[in-house]
C-alpha cells in the first residue's frame, strides 16, 4: 500500500514568493494533519481536517499560511508570502478514523526560504 | 496546557545493550500513547503504541510500559543494533476532547558498534 505522499520533497524559494506544498493521504483515511518540524520548536501541529473539513487551525502561525482539502485524496498548504523563518520540514499525516488516533506520516517537504 | 516531557534528549548505548526513553504527560484524559522513530531525512514512523487499558505492550525487541497513576510511559529497546540509531518521539492524545497528538521533544539514540 502506498503511504502518505508529499510533494515536492525539497523546495528552495526566495523570500516573498508563494509556496505550495501538496499531500495525498493514504487511501481510505478521512483525517489529515499538517505539521511543521524545526530544531527549535520540534513537531508543531498546524491544522487538521476531518472528512475534508478543517477542524482546528489554531496552530497556523500567521495569515500567510492557508490550507485546503478539496477532496479526500488531496490537500495543500500554502505560504504567501514566504519568509526565511518559514524554513522547516513540513509533514502531512493521515489517519483512517479521527477517533482511533494512529497517524501515519509522509516523508516531508524540506522548505528553504532564502 | 497539555504537555509531554521526554527524557533524555540524547542517549548513547553500546550495541547489544538496552535503551530506555521516558515520557511524562500532563493531561489525565490522555488514553493513547504512540511512539515514533524518525530516521534522517524521513518522516516519523510508528513503531509501537499503547492504550490506557493496558500497562505493557511488547513487539519483539521493543516494549512500552504505561503508569497511568504517575502519568508516565516508557519505551524499552533491548539488544540494540546500529539500525536502531534515530530520533524517537513519544506522543499522547485523548479520544475525547481535541484528539490532537501532543509530542515530546524527541530523544536522539545513538547505538555504538
Amino acid at each position: 500500500d502506498a503511504g502518505v505522499i508529499q510533494s515536492p520533497r525539497h523546495e528552495v524559494t526566495e523570500m516573498g514568493q508563494e509556496v505550495t506544498l501538496r499531500c495525498k493521504p493514504i487511501s481510505g483515511h478521512n483525517s489529515l494533519f499538517w505539521y511543521r518540524q524545526t530544531m527549535m520548536r520540534g513537531l508543531e501541529l498546524l491544522i487538521y481536517f476531518n472528512n475534508n473539513v478543517p477542524i482546528d487551525d489554531s496552530g497556523m502561525p500567521e495569515d500567510r499560511f492557508s490550507a485546503k482539502m478539496p477532496n479526500a485524496s488531496f490537500s495543500t498548504l500554502k505560504i504567501q508570502p514566504s519568509e526565511p523563518r518559514d524554513s522547516a520540514v513540513y509533514f502531512c499525516a493521515s489517519t483512517r478514523d479521527f477517533y482511533t488516533d494512529t497517524q501515519y506520516f509522509g516523508p516531508g517537504t524540506r522548505l528553504t526560504v532564502l | 496546557g497539555e504537555n509531554v516531557e521526554q527524557h533524555p534528549s540524547t542517549l548513547s548505548v553500546q550495541e547489544g545493550d538496552s535503551a530506555v526513553i521516558k515520557c511524562t504527560y500532563s493531561d489525565s484524559a490522555s488514553n493513547y500513547f504512540p511512539w515514533y522513530k524518525q530516521e534522517l531525512g524521513k518522516g516519523p514512523q510508528l513503531i509501537i503504541d499503547i492504550r490506557s487499558n493496558v500497562g505493557e505492550k511488547k513487539d519483539q525487541r521493543i516494549a512500552v510500559t504505561l503508569n497511568k497513576t504517575a502519568k508516565h510511559f516508557s519505551l524499552h529497546i533491548t539488544e540494540t543494533q546500529p539500525e536502531d540509531s534515530a530520533v524517537y518521539f513519544c506522543a499522547a492524545s485523548s479520544t475525547s476532547g481535541t484528539y490532537k497528538y501532543i509530542f515530546g521533544t524527541g530523544t536522539r539514540l545513538k547505538v555504538l558498534a
